[in-house]
């Protein structure tokens, strides 16, 4: 069964960095392109980035361009979200999902809390 | 960027009832639509791609139409498992913007 692991959320300090990452398991990683959604609490959905399957082609929204760089490893099987100067508003649960070949996000770890406070 | 309009935002209804959910996207994004189902502290579900292709293992109950602007998400006959939140989602773009939300609650 297809599995997505994300970890790293926690607590930080507006203007402080954070690091997530999402281990995948069960299928050929380097195959599928992937992405970053979130939710802030009692939201909806946000996408935030999205990552082809060699990394060469990168996107960002709007509300985190210039401050969150989305990466890969093929070799570790692994995803990452490195967010640097972070706001109150970033507070949310970060899910990665997979984008399957019918371009839908077919499948989505449990999610990592960030909660940006003083 | 494109976005994304759902309607309506809570709708109440009870077992048995058919039930319709509206998305219109800002500019025409073909048939690149996607329905979610998200319940409490879970993730997304994928329901329906290609705005009227059932993902593998969705029951039939569900159902999706329309192309261009305009789509909906119908449960023929809502369970009580399908009490949640339902979000659409265009791909026309790498964006992948998401509608805001249509909570089913019981009526």
């Amino acid at each position: 069964e297809v599995q997505l692991v994300e970890s790293g959320g926690g607590l930080v300090q507006p203007g402080g960095s954070l690091r997530l990452s999402c281990a995948a398991s069960e299928f050929t990683f380097s195959s599928y392109s992937m992405n970053w959604v979130r939710q802030a609490p009692g939201k909806g959905l946000e996408w935030v980035s999205y990552i082809s399957s060699g990394g060469s082609a990168i996107y960002y929204a709007d509300s985190v361009k210039g401050r969150f760089t989305i990466s890969r490893d093929n070799a570790k099987n692994s995803l990452y979200l490195q967010m640097n100067s972070l706001r109150d508003e970033d507070t949310a649960v970060y899910y990665c999902a997979r984008r399957n070949s019918n371009y839908n996000f077919d499948y989505w770890g449990q999610g990592t809390l960030v909660t940006v406070s003083s | 960027d494109i976005q994304m309009t759902q309607s309506p935002s809570t709708l109440s209804a009870s077992v048995g009832d058919r039930v319709t959910i509206t998305c219109r996207a800002s500019q025409s994004i073909s048939s690149w639509l996607a329905w979610y189902q998200q319940k409490p502290g879970k993730a997304p579900k994928l329901l329906i791609y290609k705005a009227s292709s059932l993902e593998s293992g969705v029951p039939s109950r569900f159902s999706g139409s329309g192309s261009g602007t305009e789509f909906t998400l119908t449960i023929s006959s809502l369970q009580p498992d399908d009490f949640a939140t339902y979000y659409c989602q265009q791909y026309n773009s790498y964006s992948g913007t998401f509608g805001h939300g249509t909570k089913v609650e019981v009526k």
